[in-house]
């Protein structure tokens, strides 16, 4: 079945170092993957797409990148903020599964000041 | 603020009961989610209804159904609740039929607690 899997130890960063999150997808190839900023108890909030023909996006401070060999997606945040502090979520999508987004278990991330 | 307007926030209920969770998209989305978010499951995709019709479906119980009215606003039915249900539903949506990328919006969820 379709797989996507996130670190699921939290990750604990100085502020204004650059923290990378790991997004692993098995047994299938998603069209897109997308990630997603969640606060506590809050609903997910859309950050960063990638498609399966692009190797990199950025936005900002943000930066994702898409490797269909390793299956893999690496998502940075350079010059962190303690702001930044949330769980980031990682989803993945194909094209004939309407609007279906698998989710990975996402990673803590815990900027300290 | 997404613009996708969830009710109720917060729900106890009993084992046994049933429940009704309400979404409204935001205005001119015409896909409506559902996902279910608990603890040791993380966010799972229940169901998809594009402009009034089921357009993708999740491993969504069969005690649970959705719909999609032609205002375009959802409803969940939660049925014969077990404890097990007992999570955060988030209902989101979307522009079109979805798999195109674009962006998908999350309300703040309604909290249900089965006791």
């Amino acid at each position: 079945s379709q797989k996507i899997e996130q670190n699921s130890e939290a990750l604990n960063i100085q502020e204004g170092k650059t923290a990378t999150l790991t997004c692993n997808y098995t047994n299938y190839s998603p069209a897109y993957l997308q990630w997603y900023r969640q606060d506590p108890g809050r609903g997910p909030v859309f950050l960063l797409l990638i498609r399966e023909n692009e190797k990199e996006k950025r936005k900002e401070r943000l930066k994702v990148t898409f490797d269909t060999t390793l299956k893999q997606s690496l998502f940075h945040i350079t010059a962190s903020q303690p702001a930044d502090s949330a769980t980031y979520l990682c989803a993945s999508a194909t094209y004939n599964q309407g609007g279906k987004l698998i989710f990975g278990q996402g990673t803590e991330l815990s900027v300290k000041p | 603020d997404s613009g996708v307007t969830q009710t109720p926030k917060h729900l106890i209920t009993a084992t046994g009961q049933r429940v009704t969770l309400r979404c409204s998209p935001r205005s001119g989305d015409l896909s409506v989610y559902w996902y279910q978010q608990s603890l040791d499951q993380g966010l799972q995709f229940l169901i998809q209804y594009y402009n009034g019709e089921e357009r993708a479906k999740g491993n969504i119980l069969e005690r649970f159904s959705a719909q999609q009215f032609p205002d375009l606003h959802s409803e969940l039915n939660l049925s014969s609740l077990e404890l097990g249900d007992s999570a955060l539903y988030f209902c989101a949506s979307s522009v079109d039929s979805g798999g195109t990328g674009n962006t998908i919006y999350f309300g703040e969820g309604s909290w249900l607690t089965v006791v």
